[in-house]
């Protein structure tokens, strides 16, 4: 089966300007979950999908960070305006059940100047 | 906000040399799972253990399950440099959907 996909795999902006992450999930993956994952540590949850609703997102930076999952598929996470301390790799997961593992993309590693 | 404390934070070891690496916390998970990460790479799932005191091998790898559920190890026998990663425990409180992930151990093999 076709794993989870990610785009871009590098970006590099500057501070205040604004950028956009994709993910499109592995097929009938229910849930969808994005990570930020700083250089060094441990990945971070940001939001968690189930379908097209929220299920948690109380680890999102909601000033700046927005993210989305229409028709329940593809997600976006959007950073506007980014900073500095948003230098971070951004990973996307899916999985089918709870107890089963996750699948990550190869993530996004997010540069800001 | 649980917390997940792995130890060592760093490894480098000798091919061929046996190692542990220890995930804790205060916290009581209902699962909890074990990953590898390589560099520019999403981390890979190695094992998902439910039971305390259960254990699991994969190959060379050994996972333990704490009796209280609270920990766990992973024990790499005969390490190879393709054992070399970021080794990552996530937990997963009762009631919740969503693993929380440990600090990570940086392991690297010398050939």
């Amino acid at each position: 089966e076709a794993g989870v996909a990610q785009s871009p795999r590098y970006k590099i902006i500057e501070k205040r300007q604004s950028v956009a992450f994709w993910c499109n999930p592995i097929s009938g993956h229910a849930t969808l979950y994005w990570y930020q994952q700083i250089l060094g540590q441990g990945p971070k949850l940001l939001i968690q999908f189930q379908n097209n609703g929220v299920v948690d997102d109380s680890q999102l930076p909601k000033d700046r960070f927005s993210a989305e999952r229409l028709k329940g598929v593809d997600s976006t996470l959007k950073i506007q305006p980014a900073k500095l301390e948003d230098s971070a790799v951004y990973l996307c997961a899916s999985s089918l059940v709870f107890r089963d593992g996750y699948t990550f993309g190869s993530g996004t590693r997010l540069t800001v100047v | 906000t649980q917390l997940l404390e792995q130890s060592p934070q760093f490894l480098s070891i000798q091919e061929g040399e046996n190692l542990t690496v220890y995930c804790n916390s205060s916290s009581v998970f209902s699962s909890l799972q074990w990953y590898r990460q390589e560099p520019g790479e999403g981390p890979v799932l190695l094992v998902t253990v439910v039971t305390g005191g259960e254990v699991k091998k994969l190959k060379r790898l050994t996972f333990q399950f704490g009796d209280a559920r609270k920990d766990s190890s992973l024990h790499i026998t005969a390490a190879q440099p393709g054992d070399t990663g970021l080794y990552l425990c996530a937990g997963a409180t009762g009631g919740t959907y969503k693993y929380i992930f440990g600090t990570g151990t940086r392991l690297k093999v010398l050939a």
